[in-house]
């Protein structure tokens, strides 16, 4: 596709489920971001790939969070025993490269959870 | 740790004026990269300009430019001739490895 994209669009789950976030990135990109939005806030990093392998995961929160890029294109968010707390919407961005020149982010529309 | 903040959580403009949103940020880094990014209720992050922080020119871009003071680490982005398609969130967003930090935002209202 010409853009990222990112489904579902919108998920609503209930307290304890098992969620899956899935981003499209933009052909041939070989960096992937995923960030974090909370209501009124900035985008909060959580983790980056540069093709398959994760190289900065600091960002997740916690274990219940996990993410995967296993042939370098489409990934994966993963949450695991949802919370109230995580409702946010969750960006993917990607871009050619990574270092200083990934601040080219390109990102999708984001998919936003609602944890009930 | 890289923080960076903007100020001002609101702020709006006539249609055709020309309106100031500040961003200030604090690094020990000497190479880095500034950005302003635009995010429209659809919530895609659209990318307005780029700074790079060993050029001392502010960059522009159409009707958008920056004033970049790197001794106060200030980085301030001014919209000339408004539009009512510029109303929107925009952030202020600091590079230095690979992670992009936000500020917490400027919501850009721009009145008829």
């Amino acid at each position: 596709g010409a853009g990222v994209s990112q489904t579902p669009s919108n998920k609503v789950t209930e307290k304890g489920k098992y969620v899956e976030l899935r981003c499209d990135p933009i052909s041939g990109h070989t960096a992937l971001y995923w960030y974090r939005q909370s209501l009124g806030q900035g985008p909060e990093f959580l983790i980056y790939f540069q093709g398959t392998g994760a190289a900065d995961d600091s960002g997740l929160p916690n274990d219940r969070f996990f993410a995967v890029r296993p042939e370098g294109s489409v990934s994966t968010l993963k949450i695991q025993r949802t919370e109230r707390g995580d409702s946010a919407v969750y960006l993917c961005a990607s871009s050619l490269s990574s270092g200083k020149n990934a601040g080219e982010l390109f990102f999708g529309e984001g998919s936003r959870l609602t944890v009930l | 740790a890289q923080t960076v903040t903007q100020s001002q959580p609101e702020m709006s403009v006539q249609e055709a004026e020309t309106v100031t949103l500040s961003c200030t940020y604090d690094t020990s880094e000497s190479d880095y990269y500034l950005f302003w990014y635009k995010q429209p209720p659809s919530r895609q992050m659209i990318l307005v300009i780029r700074q790079e922080a060993y050029k001392q020119q502010n960059a522009t871009e159409n009707r958008f430019s920056v004033n970049f003071q790197k001794a106060a680490k200030s980085f301030s982005l001014k919209i000339s001739d408004s539009q009512l398609g510029d109303a929107a969130m925009y952030f202020c967003a600091y590079i230095s490895g690979s992670r992009l930090t936000f500020g917490e935002g400027t919501q850009l209202t721009v009145n008829p």
